[in-house]
């Protein structure tokens, strides 16, 4: 059973490109978090997805980030017009839907880094 | 005042010694709490979950105390394969999001 997959592993962008994260969470999981580690820092949670819906978007910055997580295919982590504050970790995670009245663990990409020159 | 409060070490420690990290939450709501470790440029990885009656895996015992939100992890026995950064972290509102701390270093020296 494959786990979180991320990718790219690494991102190189020059300011004002766009960034393009993408997250396979493990089979059977339906729920997406992404979370945000910069430099020397812990990590901070960004937003929680389920299928074709963006369930909690408090941690995203108001602007230049998107999250969707569509039907089919991996939840896409969008940066537009990077800049150099933008360089972090971004690390994805997924739980799964079944609910036993307690929380579910949540289990962790390897992460992208992202570098803005 | 962070969330989620941890001393960032780093604790140096011989192997073999016992050592204990200690956490603080602000959220008096939260539901869920754990232990997670980080190693250098790695994703972070559950240790264990923070049960209120405490709980313990192997040599490492987990305890929460809901009145002082306070929570602690304690390492027997250190191994050098313990190094690593471990992170105190609370689920926050009803969404089960993670709230981090940021991480308290520990370095097993031979």
């Amino acid at each position: 059973n494959a786990g979180v997959m991320q990718n790219p592993r690494h991102l190189v962008r020059r300011r004002g490109q766009e960034a393009r994260l993408r997250c396979s969470p493990m089979k059977g999981h339906s729920h997406v978090y992404w979370y945000r580690q910069l430099p020397e820092e812990g990590l901070k949670f960004m937003v929680y997805l389920q299928k074709e819906n963006i369930i909690d978007e408090s941690g995203m910055p108001k602007e230049r980030f998107s999250a969707e997580f569509p039907k089919e295919g991996p939840s896409i982590l969008r940066i537009q017009q990077v800049v150099r504050g933008d360089s972090a970790a971004y690390f994805c995670a997924s739980s799964s839907d079944t609910w036993t009245g307690g929380v579910e663990t949540q289990y962790f990409g390897p992460g992208t880094r992202l570098l803005v020159l | 005042r962070k969330e989620v409060e941890q001393d960032p070490g780093p604790f140096n420690v011989p192997e073999g010694a016992t050592v204990a990290f200690n956490c603080t939450y602000s959220n008096s709501a939260s539901q869920s709490f754990f232990w997670y470790r980080q190693d250098c440029r790695k994703e972070p990885k559950l240790l264990m979950s923070v049960y209120s009656s405490g709980n313990e895996d192997g040599r490492f015992t987990a305890l929460l105390n809901r009145a002082s939100q306070y929570i602690s992890l304690l390492i027997r026995d250190s191994k050098l394969s313990d190094s690593a950064t471990y992170l105190c972290v609370v689920t926050g509102g009803a969404t089960n999001k993670l709230i981090f701390g940021t991480g308290t270093l520990l370095a097993v020296q031979p």
